[in-house]
């Protein structure tokens, strides 16, 4: 059966305190891999997509690699602005569906 | 380029009542697809549209129904209301190119339903 995991649930961090938010995946052919970030109360907003192991993607404090088994959305020094819940999703190559991981939610304090 | 738009954005219906949810792709946009988010599982796909035709669907009852118009504008419908249909309600579209569903979706705000 196809499924995300990601992890931590939660966290806090400081400002300028780097980390890491994992999402493990299983399915059968994966077609991509997403990330999206939502903040309360407003749709998911994109903010990568990664097709093969080795991909790597940047965007400002964000930059999101992919292995074959997992997925990890470095954030490096972050601003209070960055917290939200991150969100990955993979889609099966079989079935086109995207399937959603519960997020990960971020709070960076200044 | 406007964005994904849906209406309404909040709504409150009783049990056993219907409601009909509406969403506008981004121009050129051929896919549309709905998803159901809540605290407890997270955002659940619904089903996706392409070219009028529903080309995927997810385990809800049949309930919840869908279609697209030939301008790609979709709607979403369920009917006789149960308490557990309250959830914030996604609309996100889809460039879709060569007919499969294509690279990123992009998602509207939601429709945020309560059900009393």
């Amino acid at each position: 059966e196809d499924q995300v995991t990601q992890s931590p649930e939660a966290l806090r961090l400081q400002e300028g305190e780097s980390s890491s938010l994992n999402c493990s995946y299983t399915v059968s052919g994966l077609r991509g891999l997403f990330w999206y970030r939502q903040d309360p109360g407003k749709g998911p907003e994109f903010l990568f997509t990664l097709y093969s192991a080795g991909e790597e993607k940047e965007k400002e404090r964000l930059k999101a690699t992919l292995t074959k088994k997992e997925s990890f959305l470095h954030i490096t020094a972050p601003k209070p602005e960055d917290s939200a819940t991150y969100l990955c999703a993979v889609q099966a190559s079989n079935t086109g569906k995207l399937i959603f991981g519960q997020g990960t939610t971020l709070q960076v304090k200044p | 380029k406007a964005g994904v738009t849906q209406t309404p954005r909040y709504l409150i219906k009783t049990r056993g009542q219907q409601v009909t949810l509406s969403c506008s792709p981004i121009s050129g946009h051929r896919s549309v697809s709905w998803y159901q988010q809540t605290p407890g599982q997270g955002l659940q796909f619904l089903f996706e549209y392409f070219s009028e035709t529903q080309r995927n669907k997810g385990n809800f009852p049949g309930r919840f129904s869908g279609r697209q118009f030939s301008n790609s504008r979709s709607e979403m419908n369920v009917s006789t209301l149960e308490l557990g249909d309250s959830a914030l309600y996604l609309c996100a579209s889809s460039l879709a190119l060569g007919g499969i569903l294509y690279n990123e979706q992009f998602f509207g705000p939601g429709t945020r339903l309560t059900v009393l």
